[in-house]
């Protein structure tokens, strides 16, 4: 079955630092990976996706992520982190069934 | 603005009673996804509809029930409401319902269980 561990279930960071937010998969076949943000009271929103096409994806605010398949991983970096990247960031695969299986999260802090 | 809007936004009612909570998908989109987020729980899978059909169950309860209509909305009943209930209700929605397609979600209906 398809799933995703976050091996992290929180990384603090200052400002201005590199960001890496761990995730590893598990899945049958070719996986679609997603990461999402969630800040406080807020709905989830699409940082990025893996579909295949390239292993290293890019999305908003300058995170990317890259697909390891030797490994199993789907990690989220970003070069310097901004005070508003803190929130939760969800690690996520697509089930076998299409439903979307999401990890535990990762809770970001970023200290001035 | 991820163009998924849910009511209510918070919601607050008594155990044993029953509430509805409504999604309308993105505009074109035909796939509904309804997801359950507690603090003990994380965020759990519970249905999927595409285009009016139920496309994947996950942990849905049996007091729980969903439909999507033909407009597409889609309805989240959960009946004789129980403490545990207490979570943040999320509605996705997406194009189609293939691998590669990204799900955008609504802000949430909080509900709380007195």
């Amino acid at each position: 079955a398809q799933s995703v561990t976050q091996l992290d279930s929180h990384v603090s960071v200052s400002e201005g630092t590199p960001v890496l937010l761990r995730c590893n998969y598990s899945s049958s076949y070719s996986p679609s990976l997603f990461w999402y943000v969630q800040h406080p009271n807020k709905g989830l929103q699409l940082l990025l996706k893996y579909t295949s096409a390239a292993t290293l994806v890019k999305g908003i605010n300058g995170f990317e992520a890259e697909f390891k398949k030797s490994e199993t991983s789907f990690h989220l970096t970003k070069p310097s982190a901004h005070m508003s990247d803190a929130a939760e960031y969800f690690c996520v695969v697509r089930g076998v069934y299409n439903d979307m299986r999401f990890g535990a999260g990762t809770r970001l802090t970023v200290k001035p | 603005d991820s163009g998924v809007t849910q009511t209510p936004k918070h919601l607050i009612t008594a155990t044993g009673q029953r509430v509805t909570l409504r999604c309308s998908p993105r505009s074109g989109d035909l796939s509904v996804y309804w997801y359950q987020q507690s603090l003990d729980q994380g965020l759990q899978f519970l249905i999927q509809y595409y285009n009016g059909e139920e496309r994947a169950k996950g942990n849905i309860l049996e007091r729980f029930s969903a439909q999507q209509f033909p407009d597409l909305h889609s309805e989240l009943n959960l009946s004789s409401l129980e403490l545990g209930d207490s979570a943040l209700y999320f509605c996705a929605s997406s194009v189609g319902d293939g691998p590669n397609t990204e799900a955008f979600f609504g802000q949430g209906t909080r509900l709380t269980v007195v």
